[in-house]
């Protein structure tokens, strides 16, 4: 059965730092999500990872996939206010199955 | 092109009656799925769909009917609500074409509050 973990599940931080939030999983796959959701708000989608070593960036964010390791990562660089939010890391093999989540808050 | 339309945004039930809640998509879509949001926690799988006519369970199907007669279609049924049923509900839907993955597109969601 597929699991997913993220942490941490909770991030406070402060603008300027770099910090980066993990997502295992538990099967084989190579399809690996990460979404943003905004309280009270829908899913938006950040990346979608498809391969070993696919890496992916969008500003501030990058984010990395090991199916290897069954690990991703999510690298803030220079975190920023506006990228408070809650981020949730998926992954698919015949359905899509999420984490945890980590709120992230950063502050001044 | 409206993508996944979920309807109503908000409801109120009474404990033991029943609704349905509407997911459609209109982007020909294979796979369709419904996930529950717990306050604080993540996405919960309650059902999915790989095209007309087939459904399967997710994490959390106890409660929960579906069905799958048409690609736009993939309405969720709640036959006789529960307090514990109290959540936000998001439909999701999203294919692939020729080993290309195009992402899952997540409707807006359905509050849901059972007294």
């Amino acid at each position: 059965e597929l699991k997913v973990e993220q942490n941490p599940l909770f991030l406070s931080m402060q603008e300027g730092k770099n910090y980066t939030i993990y997502c295992n999983y538990s099967t084989t796959s190579d399809r690996l999500y990460w979404y943003r959701q905004d309280p009270g708000k829908s899913l938006e989608s950040l990346f979608v990872l498809l391969s070993n070593g696919a890496v992916k960036q969008e500003g501030r964010l990058m984010a990395s996939l090991d199916t290897k390791a069954r690990l991703s990562t999510l690298h803030i660089t220079a975190a920023v206010h506006d990228l408070s939010a809650t981020y949730f890391c998926a992954v698919a093999d015949t359905k899509l199955i999420f984490g945890t989540g980590t709120r992230l808050q950063v502050f001044p | 092109n409206a993508g996944v339309t979920q309807t109503p945004k908000f409801q109120v039930l009474k404990t033991g009656q029943s609704m349905t809640l509407q997911c459609a998509q209109d982007m020909n879509h294979e796979y369709m799925s419904w996930y529950r949001q717990d306050p604080g926690m993540g996405l919960r799988l309650i059902h999915y769909s790989v095209g007309a006519g087939i459904t399967d369970q997710g994490e959390v199907p106890n409660g929960y009917n579906v069905s799958r007669s048409t690609t736009e279609d993939f309405p969720l049924r709640l036959l006789s609500a529960a307090p514990s049923q109290t959540s936000v509900y998001f439909c999701a839907s999203s294919y692939f074409r020729q080993g290309r993955d195009y992402g899952y597109t997540f409707g807006s969601g359905t509050r849901l509050t059972v007294v």
